[in-house]
């Protein structure tokens, strides 16, 4: 059974830092690409990052770039997400989604979910 | 950006009546290996996001087969043939084609 399971979402103050992680099972984790989305309580889905399966391409929306970091540790079966800089625009609930491969497509799989909220 | 546009953004329906959602997206989402990269989500109240349908008309294993998918080029549909109690909740379309970056509609909620 596929798995997946955030964690690291608090409460931080604007311009503070956290890591979000994410443990994956159930799957071959390096042959998948992996996402994180985000969604605003009670708003929309928005796509934040995406990392490939040996974790040499990532890519990221436009109002995350240069201040948050996907990475990946393929031994440990797990995704991450450096979030620095934060704004409060930035607080959301943060999944991890098993993102493509190419006879599954995109976003097969998603986690529970961990919840971020930059506030002072 | 691809821009997704759903409608209807509410969608009150009737116990064990049809629905259908609309998604448009403003450029084709045929890619070059031929295929569509169109996804439908449901999100269930408290849920997280679950996957229905993905390039276009392929339904998830556990989906029931009342959730088909339908379109090509600029224009889908999901449709629900019969709604059942369980189907509350909010509905996303979302193009894997033109990326970055991966591009949701706004949703659809649907409620009894």
């Amino acid at each position: 059974e596929v798995q997946l399971v955030e964690s690291g979402g608090d409460l931080v103050q604007p311009g503070g830092s956290l890591r979000l992680s994410c443990a994956a099972s159930g799957f071959f984790f390096n042959t998948y690409w992996m996402s994180w989305v985000r969604q605003i309580p009670g708003k929309g889905l928005e796509w934040v990052a995406s990392i490939n399966e040996d974790g040499n391409q990532k890519y990221y929306v436009d109002s995350v770039k240069g201040r948050f970091t996907i990475s990946r540790d393929n031994a440990k079966n797990s995704l991450y997400l450096q979030v620095d800089s934060l704004r409060a625009e930035d607080t959301a609930i943060y999944y991890c989604a098993r993102w493509f491969s190419h006879d599954t497509g995109y976003g097969d799989y998603w986690g529970q979910g961990t919840l971020v909220t930059v506030s002072s | 950006d691809v821009v997704m546009t759903q409608s209807p953004l509410s969608l009150p329906v009737t116990l064990r009546q049809p629905a259908s959602i609309s998604c448009r997206s403003s450029q084709s989402l045929v890619f070059s290996d031929g295929n569509t990269y169109l996804n439908w989500f449901q999100q269930r109240p408290g849920q997280s996001p679950r996957r229905l349908i993905y390039k276009v008309y392929k339904r998830d294993s556990g989906v029931p087969d009342r959730f088909s998918g339908s379109g090509s080029g600029t224009e889908f549909t999901l449709k629900i043939s019969r709604v059942e109690a369980e189907d509350v909740g909010v509905y996303y379309c979302m193009q894997g084609t033109h990326w970055p970056p991966y591009t949701f509609g706004q949703g659809t909620k649907l409620e009894i």
